[in-house]
């Protein structure tokens, strides 16, 4: 089976400029979550949707917004682009979504992610 | 906001030998941890995780060892091989009000393993 699969790989982009991000999951899940990773640092969280609906969300701009599609495919859309938003975005697909009860939530697994360069 | 953070940014080790990562967190309220590794040009690949009800798991050549007194997480590679070396990340998952826990993820900064042959 097919992993998560992310596009485009590499993009470059001039300040100001909107950028869109796609990503499938892996077969069968249903939940997405996406990923800011700036050089030498870690993974940040931005968003997560299950459902087609917003779950969860970082400590990011408005300027960051992202949707979800009936097969589960997603997309993270960047307006007004900044020098430092210049970074590789990771998407990870999980099969559900978070369960009560303290239950632990699914594995969450990273695709290869989509290296932006802002100039 | 709290996160998970790394003792050792670096550690290098020889072809055979046994490795140790280690990673401290600070949020008490977290119940779940992952071990991932990331390779240059790749996303981060899972390891190995564990529950807070845990202290200790084993996968392949691989163990996760998980000390809630003191917050600290370990990944432990056995018989290290060149095809190890990568950056490792910890990462810390914590139910949120309500029970409920949804997909945030919080990363540390990474420990960069070199093996050397």
């Amino acid at each position: 089976d097919a992993g998560v699969t992310q596009s485009p790989t590499h993009l470059i982009k001039t300040r100001g400029q909107q950028v869109t991000l796609r990503c499938s999951p892996i077969s069968g899940h249903k939940s997405v979550s996406w990923y800011q990773q700036v050089l030498g640092q870690g993974p940040q969280f931005i968003f997560q949707y299950y459902e087609k609906e917003e779950r969860g969300r970082g400590n990011f701009p408005d300027r960051f917004s992202a949707r979800q599609f009936p097969n589960y495919s997603s997309e993270l859309n960047v307006n007004a682009l900044l020098l430092g938003d210049s970074a590789l975005y990771l998407c990870a697909s999980s099969p559900r979504f978070g369960l009560a009860g303290g239950k632990v939530t699914d594995t969450q697994y990273f695709g290869p992610g989509t290296r932006l360069t802002v100039l | 906001g709290e996160s998970v953070g790394l003792h050792l940014p670096t550690l290098s080790v020889q072809e055979g030998d046994n490795s140790i990562i280690n990673c401290a967190y600070s949020n008490s309220a977290s119940d779940y941890f992952i071990w991932y590794k990331q390779e240059s040009g790749k996303g981060p690949q899972f390891i190995i995780d564990i529950r807070s009800n845990m202290d200790k798991r084993q996968g392949q050549r691989v163990t996760v060892l998980l000390n809630k007194t003191v917050k600290h997480l370990s990944l432990q590679i056995a018989a290290t091989q060149p095809g190890d070396s990568a950056v490792y990340f910890c990462a810390e998952k914590f139910l949120q009000a309500g029970g409920t826990s949804y997909g945030k993820l919080t990363f540390g900064q990474g420990t960069i393993l070199t093996v050397h042959p």
